[in-house]
């Protein structure tokens, strides 16, 4: 079975520092990856995904991650913090045994200080 | 383009009784699935339609059912609810970007 994992329950952060949100993965075969943000009572927004070629994948918010298939790593990074990025991150995988089932990480609590 | 509406927004049950929850995709859009997101458990798959047929189900009792209409909108029900169905129920539509999530129902059990 597909499955990812948030080694880290919360991530502090300076506003303006770099962040990075880990995950890594366990999958047969190529994986598409996803990684969605959560804010508080509200459903989850999209942010970007990894289904084939460019290992750095670009999203939005000024988000991007970086696929890496010998660490099975999927590490969520940006550059420069805002107290505006605090919310809850989510690192998922499509499983394809299972049509387009989505298997989720627990979640990583992002808080950016000012 | 109008997104993934999911109604209602709160609800607040009894335990044992029964709960219907909708979801509207985006226009033309037939994939629909639903997840339950509690603190305890996260986020689970519940199912998934396409074209009012079910394709997969997760591992949830069989008081959790589902059905998907012509326009391919969805609904959900619970039946005999438990305090432990108290969560945010999810609906996601598979779009050729990726999936999209409505905003939720949050259904509280009493």
């Amino acid at each position: 079975a597909q499955s990812v994992a948030q080694p880290e329950d919360q991530v502090n952060v300076a506003e303006g520092n770099p962040l990075t949100v880990k995950c890594t993965y366990s999958v047969s075969g190529n994986p598409y990856l996803f990684w969605y943000v959560q804010y508080p009572n509200r459903g989850l927004q999209f942010l970007l995904k990894y289904i084939t070629g460019d290992n750095l994948v670009k999203g939005s918010y000024g988000f991007e991650a970086e696929f890496n298939k010998s660490q099975t790593s999927f590490h969520l990074k940006k550059p420069s913090a805002l107290v505006s990025d605090s919310a809850l991150y989510f690192c998922a995988v499509r499983d394809r045994e299972y049509g387009n089932k989505l298997v989720f990480g627990a979640g990583t609590i992002l808080r950016v200080k000012s | 383009k109008a997104g993934v509406t999911q109604t209602p927004r709160y609800l607040i049950k009894t335990r044992g009784q029964q709960v219907t929850l909708s979801c509207s995709p985006i226009s033309g859009h037939r994939s629909v699935s639903w997840y339950q997101q509690t603190p305890g458990q996260g986020l689970q798959f519940l199912f998934e339609y396409f074209s009012e047929t079910q394709r997969n189900k997760g591992n949830f009792p069989g008081r959790f059912s589902g059905r998907q209409f012509s326009n391919s909108r969805s609904e959900m029900n619970v039946s005999t609810l438990e305090l432990g169905d108290s969560a945010l129920y999810l609906c996601a539509n598979l779009t050729g970007a990726g999936y999209t999530f409505g905003s939720g129902t949050r259904l509280t059990v009493v």
